[in-house]
């Protein structure tokens, strides 16, 4: 298994700004994965970051709005873009061990409102 | 098309009570399958998982799931539900096809426990 951080645990941002999201895992893992649960919804996968390559989005998601970040084994951010009330939601990373097919542990999540 | 499925958006049981959350998915080879469980303002946990193998699959806090090709139907199951069982749970699968990374939710079962 692996134990995930996520930092901020939450935030209230106001619109057309920016709010990078860190994930920690402690141990390393090849693969990470951002998430988004839209209020009262299941999760949709925005994008599998895997160490040393780009990151590579859903249909629905753009580098533009949601770049990523995966330096090392053990670490990963999500930066969401000019924000828009829309983009509220828990946003959560996941570290995939095994595999594949990866267990996929999650982090708490990120609960971000956009004002 | 390719789904996961969970057909009870809500249920109620009493405590002490036998429970069981449905799964059906639609896919052309069996999936990988798994169930999580959110509890209010947490993170996912995983609490079991089918690959391949035995298809009566135990999990941690007391869950079991089956797995049944017939009805391409993951069902989670518990003898005897806890006040603490309340919260959210999600199927989730892993197709058998390209990197066998990418987890599709179903859209969740909020499970109220009454006492």
């Amino acid at each position: 298994s692996a134990v995930i951080s996520q930092k901020p645990s939450r935030d209230i941002c106001q619109r057309g700004t920016s709010l990078t999201i860190q994930c920690q895992v402690d141990s390393q893992v090849t693969m990470m994965f951002w998430y988004r649960q839209q209020p009262g919804q299941s999760l949709t996968l925005i994008a599998t970051a895997n160490q040393g390559s780009e990151a590579t989005y859903e249909s629905g998601f753009v580098i533009d709005k949601f770049p990523i970040s995966r330096p090392n084994l053990t670490f990963s951010t999500l930066t969401v873009s000019n924000m828009s009330p829309e983009d509220s939601s828990i946003y959560l990373c996941s570290a995939g061990t095994g595999g594949p097919p990866y267990e996929q542990y999650f982090g708490p999540g990120t609960r971000l409102t956009v004002t | 098309a390719q789904s996961v499925t969970q057909p009870d958006i809500h249920i109620t049981v009493s405590e002490g009570a036998s429970l069981e959350l449905r799964c059906n998915y639609s896919y052309g080879a069996t999936p990988y399958l798994f169930w999580y469980v959110q509890s209010p303002g947490q993170g996912l946990q995983l609490l079991l998982k089918y690959f391949s193998g035995d298809t009566l699959v135990q999990g941690i806090k007391g869950f079991e799931a089956e797995f049944k090709r017939s009805q391409s139907s993951f069902n989670l199951r518990k003898p005897s539900v806890h006040w603490s069982d309340a919260a959210e749970y999600f199927c989730a699968v892993v197709p058998h096809t390209g990197t066998a990374s990418k987890l599709t939710f179903g859209t969740g079962t909020r499970l109220q426990v009454t006492l």
